[in-house]
């Protein structure tokens, strides 16, 4: 079946230590994106991509980094410089460079974060 | 800021009920869409409907948008024990022609259905 999958369900951050969660799909979609969760929140834009190596801020970029050298894979690495890193992260991708603006969004099931 | 923004922030019925959810928003949208979470995992998508669109149905679900009152409304027919879950509203700027990246979600509402 097709979908995306992320990895790990959960992760455990070290003080000053950067950790990258995965996000691979096989959906043949050109765009994928990296979302922040707090409890009781929304969700907030991190990073997205529209096409393989090229990638842009979202809106609460700082403090992570992205690649996307694969149409299939954007991992996403969490630096030690985010300080509030404890969080539920959800990636998710999109079809149709030519229209984007009327397809939904397709979710991984999250990565939960938390600092040791 | 966030554009979308529902109300009520959680809703309590009982099986066999219909549940209402509302969602307001401040510019002007291109496309409205509803999204689903079950504790712990990810959003499923639900219905869009464009800024052109009145009403759309899906199955138990009809979705309404009025852009006069910037607002939209999530109607769930005979609910079940199994719709419990957030269900969040998220909306694509008018004027945005590229990727569905400014796609801005609220806060969502927590729906319980007892059984």
């Amino acid at each position: 079946d097709g979908g995306i999958t992320q990895s790990p369900k959960y992760l455990f951050r070290k003080e000053g230590q950067n950790v990258t969660l995965s996000c691979e799909q096989n959906l043949n979609h050109d765009a994928m994106y990296w979302y922040r969760q707090d409890p009781g929140q929304g969700l907030r834009l991190i990073y997205y991509s529209q096409i393989v190596n090229d990638f842009q801020k979202g809106d609460i970029a700082e403090g992570y980094s992205v690649s996307r050298e694969k149409k299939e894979s954007f991992p996403l690495t969490v630096t030690s410089a985010q300080k509030n890193p404890t969080a539920f992260y959800l990636c998710a991708s999109s079809i149709d460079r030519q229209s984007y603006s009327n397809q939904p969004q397709h979710f991984g099931d999250g990565t939960r974060l938390s600092i040791l | 800021s966030q554009q979308g923004e529902e109300d009520p922030q959680a809703l309590s019925i009982q099986e066999g009920e219909n549940a209402t959810m509302n969602c307001s928003y401040k510019t002007s949208i291109n496309n409205l869409q509803w999204y689903r979470q079950n504790s712990g995992r990810g959003l499923v998508h639900l219905i869009l409907i464009r800024s052109n669109e009145r009403e759309k149905h899906s199955g138990r679900l009809r979705v309404t948008l009025d852009t006069s009152k910037k607002s939209s409304s999530l109607l769930i027919t005979a609910s079940r024990a199994a719709d419990t879950a957030s269900y969040f509203c998220a909306t694509v700027p008018l004027l945005y022609t590229g990727a569905n990246s400014k796609l801005t979600f609220g806060k969502g509402i927590t729906l319980s259905v007892r059984p």
